[in-house]
């Protein structure tokens, strides 16, 4: 069984801050990782995308795989209001292979 | 931008009856699926739609459920027999290719009363 593990949060974090969010992964093949930021009622949004070791950058968001560890995170620097979303990490074997999410994140940005 | 286009947002049915949801994906893009997610749950797969036929599909995906892509350009998500637990929303995503991230729709909220 192919889990994706996320806390549920909430997470707090003030404004202007750096949120951390965190994944872990089970099946040790996976090559294709994502986050999407969902907000309530809303579908999930691509963020980021990342499928090697080490940081990816793009504006505020860096992503961070550890395939050894099976780990992957995301981190959100300046944090604003409106990044206050669910966040979901996404793992698969390869890109077009379907994607198994976690059950998603709570961040909470406080002004 | 470029966006994956669902129809209707949001439709109620009684249980027992049949269902028709509809997607326009992008239209350069390749591969297409249907997800779900149950209030408070994780967004699950149903079924993968790679040149004009399944490429794969989850344990949800039974017999109650088919898909088509009558016109080369929809693509549908017909649930045959309603029942209440197959109220949720349900995303229509499609992807260009191995290195893109997935394109979702803004979602069916479907609801069996």
């Amino acid at each position: 069984q192919k889990e994706v593990e996320q806390n549920s949060g909430p997470l707090s974090v003030p404004e202007g801050a750096i949120a951390s969010l965190n994944c872990t992964y089970s099946d040790r093949v996976s090559q294709s990782f994502f986050w999407y930021r969902q907000y309530s009622g809303k579908s999930p949004e691509l963020i980021m995308s990342i499928y090697s070791n080490g940081d990816k950058e793009d504006g505020r968001f860096t992503a961070q795989l550890n395939k050894a560890s099976q780990y992957v995170s995301l981190l959100i620097r300046d944090s604003q209001p409106s990044d206050s979303a669910t966040y979901l990490c996404a793992v698969s074997p390869s890109g077009n292979t379907p994607l198994v999410f976690g059950k998603g994140t709570r961040l909470s940005v406080i002004a | 931008e470029p966006e994956v286009t669902q129809t209707p947002s949001h439709q109620v049915t009684q249980m027992g009856q049949e269902v028709i949801l509809r997607c326009v994906p992008i239209s350069n893009h390749l591969y297409f699926y249907w997800y779900r997610q149950t209030l408070g749950q994780k967004v699950e797969f149903l079924v993968s739609f790679y040149n004009n036929e399944i490429s794969e599909k989850s344990e949800i995906f039974d017999d109650q459920f088919s898909v088509e892509r009558p016109d080369g350009s929809n693509f549908t998500l017909k649930i045959r027999s309603t029942k209440l637990e197959d109220s949720a929303m349900y995303f229509c995503a499609s992807l260009q290719g191995f290195d893109y991230g997935y394109t979702f729709g803004s979602g069916t909220r479907l609801t069996v009363v």
